[in-house]
């Protein structure tokens, strides 16, 4: 079966990092998204991860290793309007994403 | 990056009445859509696939004869929920599929349907 498991809620204060996992077991694997929504928004496109290792991109990284079905977010120098959902989604070719159920963070002055 | 857009935002409508969402990809052409559902605090649910010119692809438990899906062209993708009743009432997003590298999916604004 289409598993993707991610950790329910996260806190933390500003300005420090957090690390946001997913793992996932899936029939195919073509890459791996991660999303940002906040409260009473559609999701936004933060990354999109296809081979293993890091992707940088500002205060936002995402790591991926196909071989373990791993991939986290980092966040750095977190800002409260940082806190909202992070959904971790796997691609599959031809077929919609699959969703986690999302992390939902909060940032803490 | 690539903007969907979704209209009405916001409706309100009262039981058994019919409303129709519009999905539009603004600068990037869509073969494929996907309409999501989510409740309160719940994670997204995927409804259907639309794809340009041929039958959308339901989720099990999705009922196609009451949503209602239409994608007439490579820009544009309509959900129609017929005889909407109280239960209905949710936040419907949709995602156009950009057929650039990865596929990125990107996701409307979302609209809130309440009925009365």
């Amino acid at each position: 079966g289409q598993n993707i498991d991610q950790p329910t809620e996260m806190t933390a204060t500003e300005g420090a990092i957090v690390q946001i996992n997913c793992t996932y077991q899936t029939s195919g694997f073509n890459g791996l998204f991660w999303y940002q929504q906040h409260a009473g928004e559609a999701p936004t496109f933060l990354s999109y991860n296809v081979l293993d290792g890091l992707e940088e991109k500002g205060r936002f990284s995402s790591f991926l290793s196909r071989s373990k079905g791993y991939s986290y977010l980092l966040l750095k120098e977190l800002q409260m309007k940082d806190s909202a959902s992070y959904l971790c989604a796997v691609h599959q070719a031809g077929t919609a994403l699959i969703f986690g159920k999302g992390t939902t963070l909060s940032v803490s002055s | 990056g690539a903007v969907v857009s979704q209209h009405p935002s916001w409706v309100i409508c009262k039981s058994g009445t019919s409303v129709k969402i519009e999905c539009r990809s603004l600068d990037f052409q869509a073969t494929t859509m996907f309409w999501y559902r989510q409740f309160p605090k719940q994670s997204l649910m995927l409804m259907a696939t639309s794809n340009e010119g041929s039958k959308a692809t339901y989720e099990q438990g999705v009922e196609k004869d009451k949503f209602l899906i239409n994608h007439a062209s490579l820009t544009l993708s309509t959900l129609t929920v017929t005889s909407a009743h109280p239960e209905d009432s949710s936040f419907y997003i949709c995602s156009a599929r950009d057929t650039g590298v990865g596929e990125t999916q990107y996701f409307g604004p979302g609209t809130r349907l309440l009925v009365l």
